[in-house]
């Protein structure tokens, strides 16, 4: 079956402007995270989505939002960038999500933003 | 908050040697994720350890759950030049929905 597939896998902005970031799970899962991976920070956590409600959110702010739509497909969102927003921002796809055990958590390829 | 640590930051081996890879949390977790991530790819999920004292192997690699489910190791044996990558463990805080990872250990393997 079709992996994690994300959108637009590289992309570059200038500071200020906004962005939009396209994620599509595994046929079948319902939960969708997205960690933001910088070479400083390592990956963490932003928020994670199951059947269009989010969940649990990580300790970023406001400017970075996201949504689930009804097919499971999910975006997120970052407003105003600054130049610390860049970053690989990776969307992960399970059928529960979380603790579950047995419950396995695929990784999209990512999309590569940089904000100059 | 829940912190999880990963020890060492990098290690590079001669192939054949063994390799090791810690990590901990100062909370007690329910389960603990590994994942491996190439250069330039993104993290895979290797396996998941629920059980305290939990041993699982696939192949060369051996992964431990402590007894208190708030240590874990990623134990290689033999390493090949195809184990090159970083390795993260993660486990879940809070609601469990939202995972925790470590900073990874770096591995390069020289031929």
């Amino acid at each position: 079956k079709a992996g994690v597939t994300q959108t637009p896998r590289y992309l570059i902005k200038t500071r200020g402007q906004q962005v939009t970031l396209s994620c599509s799970p595994i046929s079948g899962h319902r939960s969708v995270s997205w960690y933001q991976q910088t070479p400083g920070q390592g990956l963490q956590f932003l928020f994670e989505y199951f059947s269009e409600t989010q969940r649990n959110k990580g300790n970023f702010p406001g400017r970075f939002s996201g949504r689930q739509f009804s097919n499971s497909r999910s975006e997120m969102n970052v407003s105003t960038l600054e130049l610390g927003d860049s970053a690989l921002y990776l969307c992960a796809s399970s059928l529960l999500g979380g603790e579950a055990s047995g419950n396995t958590i695929y990784f999209g390829e990512g999309s590569w933003l940089t904000v100059v | 908050g829940q912190q999880v640590m990963q020890i060492p930051q990098y290690q590079h081996v001669q192939e054949g040697e063994d390799f090791t890879t810690y990590c901990n949390s100062s909370t007690t977790l329910s389960n603990i994720q590994w994942y491996k991530q190439r250069p330039g790819g993104h993290p895979v999920f290797l396996i998941q350890l629920v059980k305290s004292g939990e041993v699982k192997k696939q192949k060369r690699l051996t992964f431990q759950f402590g007894e208190a489910k708030k240590n874990s190791s990623l134990h290689i044996t033999a390493t090949q030049t195809t184990d090159v990558g970083t390795y993260f463990c993660a486990g879940p805080q809070g609601s469990n929905y939202k995972l925790t990872f470590g900073k990874g250990t770096l591995l390069t393997v020289n031929p």
